[in-house]
């Protein structure tokens, strides 16, 4: 079945780089699509969404990017910052489905 | 303005005892939606409901599960005769409209059925 998934499991970044991650997405009827961060024992929290009719958007230091030609979306966190660690899920919504098709996600870990 | 509030926020069943899971959608939102988190993957979508109506229950397990969001009180996400399958985290999130951009998720409940 169609679903959302992501290309590295764990991505391990310098404290003051830049982060990027990656998801590739497969339903093109899809109308929108959300980064979310999950801390340890947390639900998920919202980051910055996206419609399908947008290529980029940006928020405070992060941007997402979303290619359709290939099904992929990508989130850019700027100046990464201990409190990064997390998580990280893309998810898509719409295209006639109520909920939201989740990504297994992303594990970032910010090296000192 | 509280967050959406579930509770328990950990439960522990023996095989075969029913579970039930509380979600309380913040104040304002109508729309409550369910999903399920196994251990190192994504959230699954459940089952999407309005004040008294189920309005999608799509990928809600045909046996064992129910869910209900009454006029007055909680969601209640009840699953009857648990096995240790369906030991996960259930994660509610709630909108003020049916739509998924302005959605907040609680806490969750992690279940653990021995």
């Amino acid at each position: 079945g169609e679903s959302v998934g992501l290309h590295l499991p764990t991505l391990s970044v310098q404290e003051g780089d830049n982060s990027i991650i990656n998801c590739a997405y497969s339903n093109s009827a899809s109308d929108y699509f959300i980064w979310y961060k999950q801390e340890s024992g947390k639900g998920p929290q919202f980051i910055i969404d996206i419609r399908s009719n947008m290529d980029k958007r940006q928020g405070q230091r992060v941007t997402v990017l979303l290619n359709k030609t290939v099904k992929h979306l990508s989130l850019q966190i700027a100046a990464t910052q201990p409190g990064d660690s997390a998580v990280y899920f893309c998810a898509e919504g719409g295209g006639g489905a109520d909920g939201l098709t989740f990504g297994k996600g992303t594990h970032l870990i910010i090296q000192p | 303005n509280a967050g959406v509030m579930q509770n328990p926020r950990h439960l522990v069943r023996r095989r075969g005892q029913e579970a039930r899971l509380r979600c309380s959608p913040m104040k304002g939102h109508s729309h409550v939606y369910w999903y399920r988190q196994l251990p190192e993957e994504g959230l699954k979508f459940m089952v999407y409901l309005q004040k008294e109506n189920i309005i999608d229950e799509s990928g809600m397990p045909k046996e064992r599960f129910s869910a209900e969001f009454p006029k007055e009180g909680p969601s209640i996400l009840r699953i009857q005769q648990v096995v240790r399958g369906d030991s996960a985290a259930y994660f509610c999130a709630s909108s003020p409209a049916a739509l998924n951009t302005e959605a907040f998720f609680g806490q969750g409940t992690r279940l653990t059925v021995v």
